[in-house]
Protein backbone atom coordinates (compact mmCIF):
# COMPACT_ATOMS: atom_id res chain seq x y z
CA UNK A 1 0.00 0.00 0.00
CA UNK A 2 1.36 3.24 -0.84
CA UNK A 3 2.58 5.02 2.29
CA UNK A 4 3.94 7.97 3.75
CA UNK A 5 4.12 7.86 7.11
CA UNK A 6 5.55 10.36 9.85
CA UNK A 7 6.52 10.37 13.56
CA UNK A 8 5.65 11.33 15.98
CA UNK A 9 2.54 12.29 15.46
CA UNK A 10 1.97 14.33 18.54
CA UNK A 11 4.85 15.73 20.46
CA UNK A 12 4.55 18.26 23.12
CA UNK A 13 8.14 19.77 24.21
CA UNK A 14 10.20 22.84 25.49
CA UNK A 15 11.73 26.14 24.09
CA UNK A 16 14.87 25.52 22.78
CA UNK A 17 14.97 21.80 22.55
CA UNK A 18 16.09 20.30 19.44
CA UNK A 19 13.52 17.69 17.74
CA UNK A 20 12.94 16.11 14.51
CA UNK A 21 9.85 14.77 12.63
CA UNK A 22 10.73 11.98 10.28
CA UNK A 23 8.97 11.32 6.86
CA UNK A 24 9.19 8.33 4.69
CA UNK A 25 7.68 7.07 1.75
CA UNK A 26 7.56 3.53 -0.03
CA UNK A 27 6.52 4.83 -3.87
CA UNK A 28 9.74 5.85 -4.78
CA UNK A 29 8.77 9.25 -5.46
CA UNK A 30 11.57 12.07 -6.27
CA UNK A 31 10.24 14.92 -4.90
CA UNK A 32 9.12 15.24 -0.91
CA UNK A 33 8.15 18.48 0.86
CA UNK A 34 6.89 19.87 4.61
CA UNK A 35 4.05 22.03 5.28
CA UNK A 36 2.71 23.59 8.42
CA UNK A 37 -1.02 23.93 8.61
CA UNK A 38 -2.32 27.08 10.69
CA UNK A 39 -5.81 27.95 11.04
CA UNK A 40 -6.92 30.65 8.84
CA UNK A 41 -3.38 30.37 6.70
CA UNK A 42 -4.28 26.93 5.00
CA UNK A 43 -0.84 24.94 4.49
CA UNK A 44 2.04 27.01 3.99
CA UNK A 45 5.57 25.07 2.08
CA UNK A 46 8.10 25.12 4.50
CA UNK A 47 10.80 22.85 2.55
CA UNK A 48 10.75 21.06 -0.40
CA UNK A 49 13.26 18.56 -2.05
CA UNK A 50 13.78 17.38 -5.96
CA UNK A 51 15.57 14.23 -5.38
CA UNK A 52 18.45 13.09 -2.85
CA UNK A 53 21.06 15.70 -1.50
CA UNK A 54 18.84 18.34 -3.07
CA UNK A 55 16.46 20.70 -0.71
CA UNK A 56 15.08 24.05 -1.13
CA UNK A 57 13.07 26.96 0.72
CA UNK A 58 9.40 27.03 0.75
CA UNK A 59 7.85 30.26 1.49
CA UNK A 60 8.04 29.45 5.35
CA UNK A 61 11.44 27.78 6.39
CA UNK A 62 12.65 30.05 9.15
CA UNK A 63 13.67 28.10 12.06
CA UNK A 64 13.62 24.55 10.27
CA UNK A 65 16.23 22.58 8.57
CA UNK A 66 15.76 19.41 6.42
CA UNK A 67 17.83 16.65 5.21
CA UNK A 68 17.82 14.29 1.93
CA UNK A 69 20.30 11.61 2.52
CA UNK A 70 18.27 8.82 0.65
CA UNK A 71 15.49 8.83 -1.33
CA UNK A 72 12.55 7.39 0.87
CA UNK A 73 13.34 9.77 4.10
CA UNK A 74 13.13 13.94 4.74
CA UNK A 75 13.44 14.46 7.66
CA UNK A 76 12.14 18.01 9.82
CA UNK A 77 14.23 19.60 12.08
CA UNK A 78 13.82 22.40 14.36
CA UNK A 79 17.36 23.12 16.11
CA UNK A 80 15.70 25.32 18.87
CA UNK A 81 11.77 25.30 18.92
CA UNK A 82 9.78 27.75 19.77
CA UNK A 83 6.16 28.80 20.51
CA UNK A 84 5.52 30.29 16.83
CA UNK A 85 6.19 26.57 15.72
CA UNK A 86 3.16 25.19 17.52
CA UNK A 87 1.60 24.14 14.16
CA UNK A 88 0.27 20.99 12.20
CA UNK A 89 2.96 19.52 10.18
CA UNK A 90 2.57 17.49 7.15
CA UNK A 91 4.98 15.92 5.03
CA UNK A 92 3.76 14.96 1.50
CA UNK A 93 5.18 13.24 -2.04
CA UNK A 94 4.64 14.19 -5.38
CA UNK A 95 4.02 11.87 -8.64
CA UNK A 96 3.82 13.74 -11.77
CA UNK A 97 3.18 17.46 -12.07
CA UNK A 98 0.68 17.52 -9.42
CA UNK A 99 -0.69 15.20 -7.43
CA UNK A 100 0.70 15.28 -4.04
CA UNK A 101 0.44 12.58 -0.91
CA UNK A 102 0.01 13.80 2.20
CA UNK A 103 0.79 12.13 5.35
CA UNK A 104 -1.14 11.93 8.81
CA UNK A 105 0.03 15.03 9.78
CA UNK A 106 2.08 15.65 13.35
CA UNK A 107 0.73 18.03 15.72
CA UNK A 108 3.50 19.89 16.99
CA UNK A 109 3.26 21.92 20.89
CA UNK A 110 5.82 24.53 21.59
CA UNK A 111 5.89 25.22 25.09
CA UNK B 1 4.52 35.39 0.08
CA UNK B 2 1.79 34.43 -2.61
CA UNK B 3 -1.47 34.89 -1.08
CA UNK B 4 -4.90 32.86 -2.08
CA UNK B 5 -8.24 33.77 -0.95
CA UNK B 6 -11.24 31.73 -0.36
CA UNK B 7 -14.72 32.30 0.08
CA UNK B 8 -16.43 31.54 1.83
CA UNK B 9 -14.69 30.41 4.92
CA UNK B 10 -17.04 28.21 6.02
CA UNK B 11 -20.51 27.12 5.02
CA UNK B 12 -23.79 24.78 6.44
CA UNK B 13 -26.00 23.24 4.46
CA UNK B 14 -28.84 20.76 4.45
CA UNK B 15 -28.10 17.41 2.74
CA UNK B 16 -28.86 17.17 -1.18
CA UNK B 17 -28.25 20.64 -1.66
CA UNK B 18 -25.42 21.90 -4.21
CA UNK B 19 -22.66 23.63 -3.11
CA UNK B 20 -20.43 26.48 -4.52
CA UNK B 21 -16.72 27.82 -2.90
CA UNK B 22 -14.39 30.00 -5.06
CA UNK B 23 -10.61 30.19 -4.88
CA UNK B 24 -8.77 33.56 -6.02
CA UNK B 25 -5.17 35.01 -6.44
CA UNK B 26 -3.68 38.47 -7.09
CA UNK B 27 -1.29 36.57 -9.50
CA UNK B 28 -1.74 34.03 -12.24
CA UNK B 29 -1.15 30.16 -11.79
CA UNK B 30 -0.76 27.59 -14.63
CA UNK B 31 -2.41 24.66 -12.37
CA UNK B 32 -5.44 24.83 -10.18
CA UNK B 33 -5.95 22.02 -7.85
CA UNK B 34 -8.66 20.98 -5.43
CA UNK B 35 -8.29 18.69 -2.05
CA UNK B 36 -10.49 17.99 0.58
CA UNK B 37 -8.97 17.42 4.24
CA UNK B 38 -10.75 15.15 6.46
CA UNK B 39 -10.77 15.11 10.23
CA UNK B 40 -7.55 14.34 11.59
CA UNK B 41 -5.76 13.69 7.97
CA UNK B 42 -3.97 14.95 5.59
CA UNK B 43 -5.10 16.41 2.23
CA UNK B 44 -6.44 14.51 -0.62
CA UNK B 45 -6.56 15.74 -4.02
CA UNK B 46 -9.86 15.75 -5.54
CA UNK B 47 -9.34 17.60 -8.96
CA UNK B 48 -6.55 19.06 -11.39
CA UNK B 49 -7.11 21.74 -13.85
CA UNK B 50 -4.22 22.95 -16.19
CA UNK B 51 -6.06 25.06 -19.04
CA UNK B 52 -8.10 28.50 -18.53
CA UNK B 53 -11.18 27.52 -19.05
CA UNK B 54 -11.30 24.03 -18.51
CA UNK B 55 -14.30 22.66 -16.44
CA UNK B 56 -13.37 19.32 -15.18
CA UNK B 57 -16.06 16.57 -13.15
CA UNK B 58 -15.25 14.11 -10.54
CA UNK B 59 -18.02 12.45 -9.62
CA UNK B 60 -20.48 14.83 -8.04
CA UNK B 61 -17.81 17.13 -7.93
CA UNK B 62 -16.93 20.16 -10.86
CA UNK B 63 -14.34 22.56 -10.59
CA UNK B 64 -13.47 25.22 -13.07
CA UNK B 65 -10.11 27.07 -14.24
CA UNK B 66 -10.88 30.61 -14.65
CA UNK B 67 -10.05 32.36 -17.78
CA UNK B 68 -7.82 34.91 -15.90
CA UNK B 69 -5.81 31.98 -14.44
CA UNK B 70 -6.49 34.07 -11.45
CA UNK B 71 -9.37 32.05 -10.05
CA UNK B 72 -11.11 28.86 -10.21
CA UNK B 73 -14.36 27.35 -8.70
CA UNK B 74 -15.47 24.16 -6.89
CA UNK B 75 -19.27 22.49 -7.46
CA UNK B 76 -20.41 19.87 -5.35
CA UNK B 77 -24.02 18.48 -6.54
CA UNK B 78 -26.76 17.01 -3.85
CA UNK B 79 -24.15 16.77 -0.68
CA UNK B 80 -24.04 13.96 1.11
CA UNK B 81 -22.55 13.52 4.89
CA UNK B 82 -19.23 12.17 4.16
CA UNK B 83 -18.67 15.80 2.55
CA UNK B 84 -17.84 17.39 5.27
CA UNK B 85 -14.50 18.68 5.91
CA UNK B 86 -12.11 21.62 4.79
CA UNK B 87 -11.83 22.38 0.92
CA UNK B 88 -8.16 23.70 0.01
CA UNK B 89 -7.12 25.13 -3.25
CA UNK B 90 -3.81 25.32 -4.62
CA UNK B 91 -1.88 27.14 -6.86
CA UNK B 92 1.63 25.44 -8.54
CA UNK B 93 3.96 27.63 -10.00
CA UNK B 94 7.11 25.87 -11.12
CA UNK B 95 7.83 23.64 -8.13
CA UNK B 96 6.05 25.46 -5.57
CA UNK B 97 2.43 24.97 -3.99
CA UNK B 98 0.61 27.55 -2.90
CA UNK B 99 -2.28 26.72 -0.72
CA UNK B 100 -5.72 28.96 0.12
CA UNK B 101 -6.89 29.31 3.80
CA UNK B 102 -9.55 26.87 3.01
CA UNK B 103 -13.36 26.25 2.95
CA UNK B 104 -15.07 24.53 5.51
CA UNK B 105 -17.98 22.63 4.60
CA UNK B 106 -20.61 21.11 7.28
CA UNK B 107 -23.70 18.68 6.18
CA UNK B 108 -26.62 19.11 8.34
CA UNK B 109 -28.67 16.18 8.16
Amino acid sequence: EAQVTQNPRYLITVTGKKLTVTCSQNMNHEYMSWYRQDPGLGLRQIYYSMNVEVTDKGDVPEGYKVSRKEKRNFPLILESPSPNQTSLYFCATREGPDTQYFGPGTRLTVL
Amino acid sequence: GQQLNQSPQSMFIQEGEDVSMNCTSSSIFNTWLWYKQDPGEGPVLLIALYKAGELTSNGRLTAQFGITRKDSFLNISASIPSDVGIYFCAGLRGQNFVFGPGTRLSVLP
